[in-house]
């Protein structure tokens, strides 16, 4: 079955605690990213990902990393958390083409909490 | 510079009315569109795209939505409402070509159907 897996899907944290949310796809995606909700602020992209060690900042990437040293997966790190960053985080994969119309696959989202 | 928006952030309708959610975007460039639907403790799931051709847009569980270029609208649609419609909606838009994958979401609006 073709799917986005995150890991894990709830977490409550301290500040200044880092985590790792853990993200894999098994559909041989090339793009792969990161998204947190907010209420009223809809979904905004955090980092993403065109290839294996090709990386790029979204619209909100401060406090957050990531890395893609396997095209499955791609892990976004939290060095030291803040409250700010409670939010509900999704990943996502879509396969690039040559028209690049592919739909984005999401993974079930993590809750996070820090206090 | 491309952005979405949903004017309603939630829309009422009785069960076996037809409902429409309503988004308008700005891209400086042809768009991709896309809809995208949100259960409750859920990722989000792919609905419909417009990418070129027909205007009108058939896709999951009996929706549909109409690109309106010179509206700049990308209107979701349904003849009857399901009480199981009842859900997060998001309209997404990026550039066709020349611009960056990164796609840019709408806030959301939730649509509640009502027995």
């Amino acid at each position: 079955e073709a799917q986005v897996t995150q890991n894990p899907r709830y977490l409550i944290t301290v500040t200044g605690k880092k985590l790792t949310v853990t993200c894999s796809q098994n559909m041989n995606h090339e793009y792969m990213s990161w998204y947190r909700q907010d209420p009223g602020l809809g979904l905004r992209q955090i980092y993403y990902s065109m290839n294996v060690e090709v990386t790029d900042k979204g619209d909100v990437p401060e406090g957050y990393k990531v890395s893609r040293k396997e095209k499955r997966n791609f892990p976004l790190i939290l060095e030291s958390p803040s409250p700010n960053q409670t939010s509900l985080y999704f990943c996502a994969s879509t396969r690039l083409s040559g028209t690049t119309t592919d739909t984005q696959y999401f993974g079930p989202g993590t809750r996070l909490t820090v206090l | 510079a491309q952005s979405v928006a949903q004017p309603e952030d939630q829309v009422n309708v009785a069960e076996g009315n037809p409902l429409t959610v309503k988004c308008t975007y700005s891209v400086s460039g042809n768009p991709y569109l896309f809809w995208y639907v949100q259960y409750p403790n859920r990722g989000l799931q792919f609905l419909l795209k417009y990418i070129t051709g027909d205007n009108l847009v058939k896709g999951s569980y009996g929706f549909e939505a109409e690109f309106n270029k010179s509206q700049t609208s990308f209107h979701l649609k349904k003849p009857s409402a399901l009480v199981s419609d009842s859900a997060l909606y998001f309209c997404a838009v990026r550039l066709r070509s020349g611009g960056s994958y990164i796609p840019t979401f709408g806030r959301g609006t939730s649509l509640i159907v009502h027995p």
